[in-house]
């Protein structure tokens, strides 16, 4: 049982570039979520999705992010023009969301992608 | 927004000794969890509470949710090595519901022989 994969681990771009990052979540797993997190300091929401459908986007920080989920199972976290405040570690994790779905459910997080804007 | 406030922000002690981490907020939650993070890993969790008053043993780990579910805390007894690491509370949205969760400030701690 693999768990959940993010791709590149690392990353570094110049700022300006376009960069999409790609998270793998457990097979079956329904829920998908997008996080960012600086050193020392614990995850802070971006966006995540039921299925292929974006349920809340409220921590992206602006319209240069974006996310999507085509097909429910992949996902991909672009940032448009990036700046150098975009630096930091992007996690990605994933929870099984049983037909009574309970307010609790475990996620799973990926080892991240690092990501340095020069 | 809800926050969650975690204490100390670093801890640095030696082997045996025994600890607590607060997480302390002014919503009420209907859960709230623990997760600890490995430098270079992803958080992984450690146990949900749910009930106010409830008390949940993981070994050495002794993790309490207050009576009125806005605190939690965290107890460590004869601290290992092993257990350095960031510790984190989380919790989903106080109302609206939602598999969202807000994490906490964190805890650093470093346990030397």
């Amino acid at each position: 049982g693999a768990g959940v994969s993010q791709s590149p681990r690392y990353k570094v771009t110049k700022r300006g570039q376009d960069v999409a990052l790609r998270c793998d979540p457990i097979s079956g797993h329904v829920s998908l979520y997008w996080y960012r997190q600086a050193l020392g300091q614990g995850p802070e929401f971006l966006t995540y999705f039921n299925y292929e459908a974006q349920q809340d986007k409220s921590g992206l920080p602006n319209d240069r992010f974006s996310a999507e989920r085509p097909e429910g199972s992949i996902s991909t976290l672009t940032i448009q023009r990036t700046e150098q405040r975009d630096s930091a570690m992007y996690r990605c994790a994933s929870s099984f969301l049983p037909p009574a779905s309970s307010s609790y459910n475990e996620q799973f997080f990926g080892p991240g992608t690092r990501l340095t804007v020069l | 927004t809800q926050l969650l406030e975690q204490s100390p922000q670093f801890l640095s002690i030696q082997e045996g000794e025994n600890l607590t981490v607060y997480c302390n907020s002014s919503s009420v939650f209907s859960s709230l969890q623990w997760y600890r993070q490995e430098p270079g890993e992803g958080p992984v969790l450690l146990v949900t509470v749910v009930t106010g008053g409830e008390v949940k043993k993981l070994k050495r780990l002794t993790f309490q949710f207050g009576d009125a579910r806005k605190d939690s805390s965290l107890h460590i007894t004869a601290a290992q090595p092993g257990d350095t690491g960031l510790y984190l509370c989380a919790a989903p949205p106080a109302t609206g519901g939602g598999n969202k969760l807000t994490f906490g400030t964190g805890t650093q701690l470093k346990v030397e022989l």
